[in-house]
């Protein structure tokens, strides 16, 4: 699992409330993704980071905001949690090659 | 918008027999990828094809690469049922920062 932790890994919460979903990596990477996953539509991004601080937005980002204090850590927050949020969510960290990515377990996310 | 399109959505077939997958695609490229997903869990990477190649293999895995018709193919060979999963083919649109993703191929291998 290249060191990838999600947390939480499920979550249910309501509309209109704040959610934030965590990202871990122990290896030391540059880049950090943030994808979301639904029926039909595959794997899409929202964000992506390739550094502390540095982040951009991906095909999906309206609704979310991406943070990056530290290089470990990659932070997803929903600043107001709609019924179209609900998906699985997937981090990724961009591997030593430089192409493939390596994917974390999924944060399976409702919003009621 | 997606770049990456598999055909079919999906696949069944009997334990031993071949398994072929496609992708087309619709810009540049420097590489394109195959992952595998099995159920309720992330995407994990199978094998990667540069642009300047036409076939390659890993294991049961062969993939090939047409940049004239922007397709690629996964064949997996000898199938088992652990090869049941979803396959993604992913694009780098020429770039190397972000991955496009297609919808995948579910794969149902029957004992």
């Amino acid at each position: 699992d290249a060191g990838i932790t999600q947390s939480p890994r499920h979550k249910v919460t309501e509309t209109g409330t704040p959610v934030t979903l965590r990202c871990h990596q122990t290896e030391n990477h540059r880049y950090m993704y943030w994808y979301r996953q639904d029926p039909g539509h595959g794997l899409r991004l929202i964000h992506y980071s390739y550094g502390v601080k540095d982040t951009d937005k991906g095909e999906v980002s309206d609704g979310y905001s991406v943070s990056r204090s530290k290089t470990e850590d990659f932070l997803l927050t929903l600043e107001s949690a709609t019924s179209s949020q609900t998906s699985v969510y997937f981090c990724a960290i961009r591997g030593p090659s430089g192409a493939e990515q390596f994917f974390g377990p999924g944060t399976r996310l409702t919003v009621l | 918008s997606q770049q990456g399109e598999e055909d079919p959505q999906a696949l069944s077939i009997q334990e031993g027999e071949n398994a072929t997958m496609n992708c087309s695609y619709k810009t540049s490229i420097n590489n394109l990828q195959w992952y595998r997903q099995n159920s309720g869990r992330g995407l994990v990477h199978l094998i990667l094809i540069r642009s300047n190649e036409r076939e390659k293999h890993s294991g049961r895995l062969r993939v090939t690469l047409d940049t004239s018709k922007k397709s690629s193919s996964l064949l997996i060979t000898a199938s088992r049922a652990a090869d049941t999963a979803s396959y993604f083919c992913a694009t780098d649109g020429g770039g190397s920062e972000k991955l496009v993703f297609g919808k995948g191929t579910k794969l149902t291998v029957n004992p």
